[in-house]
């Protein structure tokens, strides 16, 4: 156990809705991460928070949106879904020293759009 | 971002070391080598890092290279659980944490 949880675990919905994924960081941790994982993608950055604030961005689209709350969990808000928005979705965290500290990974959710 | 190549595939036998390759020879003098691997229906999980030196953890040992250009992890006995997806990654201290995944090494543990 990571000390990372995700919820829900699995969603399933249809194309043009939004959901939203929500995760809570160790204990802790001030970094949040989100990735994404689908079969012909692999594994891929979207976006970090640190305490609230982002702090890097990757290949994250337009429709989907995070956040970081005062309390350090965190949402990943996706909209317009699209059925190439049907992937595994992991959340990370790390601690003070986020530069190379290592980084500990959720359970993922898994999104189904139909 | 610096890449890693890494072979797409690896078999091991169960109690038999295990070396996981990884070259990075574009690797900055600031890229930290790290090794994380993800367990099949799990999350990634962290193993191991370093700079320069060698590491050794309670999971794996780090051999890098002197030129820092390849390095290996190393697995003493393999167990069935240690069937994965093995990924080397560089980090650089400026660029905010963030892993960038290649494809990775499937190993594969027979018994």
């Amino acid at each position: 156990d990571s000390g990372v949880t995700q919820t829900p675990k699995h969603l399933i919905t249809a194309t043009g809705q939004r959901v939203t994924l929500r995760c809570s960081p160790r204990s802790g941790d001030l970094s949040v991460y989100w990735y994404q994982q689908s079969l012909d993608q692999g594994l891929q950055f979207l976006i970090q928070y640190y305490n609230g604030e982002e702090r890097a961005k990757g290949n994250i689209l337009e429709r989907f949106s995070a956040q970081q709350f005062p309390d350090l969990h965190s949402e990943l808000n996706l909209s317009s879904l699209e059925l190439g928005d049907s992937a595994l979705y992991f959340c990370a965290s790390s601690g003070r020293g986020a530069g190379v500290s290592e980084q500990f990974f959720g359970p993922g959710t898994r999104l189904t759009v139909l | 971002d610096a890449k890693t190549t890494q072979p797409n595939s690896m078999e091991s036998n169960e109690e038999e070391p295990v070396h996981l390759p990884c070259n990075h020879s574009t690797i900055s003098g600031t890229d930290y080598i790290h090794w994380y691997r993800q367990l099949p229906s799990q999350g990634p999980e962290y193993v191991i890092h370093g700079l320069t030196s060698n590491v050794n953890n309670r999971m794996a040992s780090l051999a890098i290279a002197e030129d820092r250009k390849s390095s290996t992890l190393i697995l003493h006995r393999a167990t069935l659980r240690d069937a994965a997806v093995y990924y080397c990654i560089l980090r650089a201290l400026n660029q905010g944490g963030k892993l960038i995944f290649g494809q990775g090494t499937e190993l594969s543990v027979k018994p």
